[in-house]
């Protein structure tokens, strides 16, 4: 049983478009992240959420929306994609956020977004 | 400053050779330590971790680490390599901000992993 699964597992598409990356737990962690890993494999944070309310954004473009319906869910939805999106996206989950300062985060497999 | 420092970007080795990648961490964040390994085309797994207590952690896939805190290092060892365990190795600290924590990596150590 997948802990965190992200769909799909590769994505690609031409630069304009918009695309969604699907992400769900079945932890039961209250707090759930996107991060983002560049060619050079370096993983920069972009969201998290606790229990469903945005608690982190980093600098990232507004074109990049998360929606969380739920605690167990946690979307990515990107709009007019450009050549440097491209890179693998993780989710991870983790119990504790506010506060929390041990909270182990576990990672889904990755979904990597090519933009041609 | 950066929050975490990973000292090489690449460490080659023989196999059963014994191995050190090397992380600092500034004093300014929580000594919450984490060392993740990322096998190719795979996300990311807890190798071990550091929250309180003995300063050397044992992990999984023979892997240990020693927190120094005078050094502010969180160095991850193995004494003998195998070619499994060639993957890129992250070190990462929560950063406390804002009334909520960060997991933050370094940029990663590649361990290349020779017969």
């Amino acid at each position: 049983d997948t802990a965190v699964s992200q769909t799909p597992k590769y994505l690609v598409t031409q630069m304009g478009n918009d695309k969604s990356i699907k992400c769900e737990q079945n932890l039961g962690h209250d707090t759930m992240y996107w991060y983002k890993q560049d060619s050079k494999k370096f993983l920069k944070i972009m969201f998290s959420y606790n229990n469903k309310e945005l608690i982190i954004n980093e600098t990232v473009p507004n074109r990049f929306s998360p929606k969380s319906p739920d605690k167990a869910h946690l979307n990515l939805h990107i709009n007019s994609l450009e050549l440097g999106d491209s890179a693998v996206y993780f989710c991870a989950s983790s119990q504790g956020g506010a506060g929390a300062r041990k909270g182990e985060a576990f990672f889904g497999q990755g979904t990597r977004l090519t933009v041609v | 400053a950066q929050s975490v420092t990973q000292l090489d970007s690449q460490v080659p080795v023989f196999e059963e050779a014994p191995v050190e990648l090397r992380c600092n961490y500034s004093s300014s964040v929580s000594v919450y330590l984490f060392w993740y390994v990322q096998y190719p085309n795979q996300g990311l797994q807890l190798l071990l971790k550091y929250l309180s207590g003995s300063t050397l952690v044992k992990g999984i896939n023979g892997f240990e680490a020693e927190f120094n805190k005078s050094q502010t290092s969180f160095h991850l060892r193995k004494p003998s390599v195998h070619i499994s365990d060639t993957a890129e190795y992250f070190c990462a600290v929560i950063l406390f901000s804002g009334g909520y924590n960060k997991l933050i990596f370094g940029a990663g150590t590649r361990l290349a992993v020779h017969p």
